[in-house]
């Protein structure tokens, strides 16, 4: 089974700007979470959509959204870019409730 | 909220040494999940444990699941040039068993 994927792998936005980050998940898993990693605060949990419905949420601000397709393909979005914004964001699929595995994430640079 | 803390922070061996890591919490954890992470990559799944007083065993990896639930162990033996990176514990909140907290990591560098 191909594992998850992330897109694009790599980008640069300027402040201010926004941002859609797309993840596939593995065939059959049908919840998607997405995390923030960075230095400072280390992986932090954003949200998870369970079939096309946000099931759980974090303690982000509304600027980070998030949606789910009916193929289970998950997008998140980030609003008016700030330059903490810059980290490495990771999308994990699940197909019980405790085991999650991640794809290689998405590294965003802020400027 | 639940927090996990994990220790060391890093650790620098000679190649074949063992290494032992731990995470610890004030909560009561129903599961424990080890993560090895890669530079510039996602972390990958090592071992799941789900219950109290489990020892499980993935090659040379051993983790066990304490007997309070408050705590998890991860042994690597015999360590190889591989197994740099850093390694993090993890596990679902009482909010929710997709959401997990993971702990601050431990990196693990190995000298030839």
């Amino acid at each position: 089974k191909a594992g998850v994927t992330q897109t694009p792998r790599y980008l640069i936005k300027t402040r201010g700007q926004q941002v859609t980050l797309s993840c596939s998940p593995i065939s059959g898993h049908r919840s998607v979470s997405w995390y923030q990693q960075t230095p400072g605060q280390g992986l932090q949990f954003l949200f998870e959509y369970f079939s096309e419905t946000q099931r759980n949420k974090g303690n982000f601000p509304g600027r980070f959204s998030g949606r789910q397709f009916s193929n289970s393909r998950s997008e998140m979005n980030v609003s008016t870019l700030e330059l903490g914004d810059s980290a490495l964001y990771l999308c994990a699929s699940s197909p019980t409730q405790e085991t999650q595995y991640f794809g290689p994430g998405t590294r965003l640079l802020v400027l | 909220g639940q927090q996990l803390n994990q220790s060391p922070q890093s650790m620098f061996i000679q190649e074949g040494e063992d290494v032992s890591m731990n995470c610890t919490s004030s909560s009561i954890f129903n599961t424990w999940l080890w993560y090895k992470q890669d530079p510039g990559e996602g972390p990958v799944l090592l071992i799941a444990l789900y219950k109290a007083g489990e020892l499980t065993s993935n090659g040379r990896l051993t983790a066990q699941f304490g007997i309070t639930r408050k705590d998890s162990f991860l042994n690597i033996s015999a360590s190889i040039p591989s197994d740099v990176g850093i390694y993090f514990c993890a596990g679902p909140t009482s909010q929710g068993a997709q959401k997990l907290v993971f702990g601050q990591g431990t990196r693990l560098t190995i000298n030839p």
